[in-house]
């Protein structure tokens, strides 16, 4: 079983559109919690962490839920701009310090 | 400017002929970390280290090796490369403790 599992989209919306995308990992064990957006084969750049919470951060807002092993991430009124990949981050520490990279979901938003 | 380099940014090779990609970052990190990036497989993490002269195995270490003699320099050396080691690599660091992590541009390599 993947570590890190999300939709792969892809998600088409239009401009000022509220779209959401969620995650789940299998460990129980995962500490630390992201989301990382990447733009075209570009390097990954953090977005934000994900804290127990919630955060938000502008437009972006983060949710995780260690009951049901399950993170989001919400953009509200989505700019062109926004139009990328979103990768769920885990790390664990129980085995070391590793990072488990969802595959990333696609957004492109349309005007 | 604080960042990470990779060098080389893309490189075409053939099978067997070793091969080093360089790795420094100049934010004094101790976290130093390599992965590769493939279609529908998303980033997996090849080795990390935590310090100098501390290397750990991530998820998909065969066929690669690493060296951490000093703080800022995290090579990721491939012996004997095979086409299956086509893929987008990425170096990254972060300091310890605060686990965001900053990346390289990335190199692309071919094994032909």
């Amino acid at each position: 079983r993947k570590e890190v599992e999300q939709d792969p989209g892809p998600f088409n919306v239009p401009e000022g559109a509220t779209v959401a995308f969620n995650c789940t990992y299998s460990n129980s064990a995962s500490q630390s919690f992201f989301w990382y957006r990447q733009d075209c084969r570009k390097e990954p750049k953090l977005l934000m962490s994900v804290y127990s919470s919630g955060n938000e951060d502008g437009r972006f807002t983060a949710q995780l839920n260690r009951a049901s092993q399950y993170i989001s991430l919400l953009i509200r009124d989505s700019k062109l701009s926004d139009s990328a990949t979103y990768l769920c981050v885990v790390n664990r520490k129980d085995t070391g310090n590793q990072f488990y990279f969802g595959t990333g979901t696609s957004l492109t938003v349309i005007p | 400017e604080a960042q990470v380099t990779q060098n080389p940014r893309y490189l075409i090779t053939v099978t067997g002929k070793k091969l080093t990609v360089t790795c420094s970052q100049n934010m004094n990190h101790e976290y130093m970390s390599w992965y590769r990036q493939d279609p529908g497989l998303g980033l997996r993490q090849i080795y990390y280290s935590m310090n100098v002269e501390v290397t750990d195995k991530g998820d998909v270490p065969e066929g690669y090796k690493v060296s951490r003699k000093e703080k800022r320099n995290f090579p990721l050396i491939l012996e004997s490369p095979s086409p299956n080691q086509t893929s987008l690599y990425f170096c990254a660091s972060s300091l310890w403790g605060s686990d965001t992590q900053y990346f390289g541009p990335g190199t692309r390599l071919t094994v032909l």
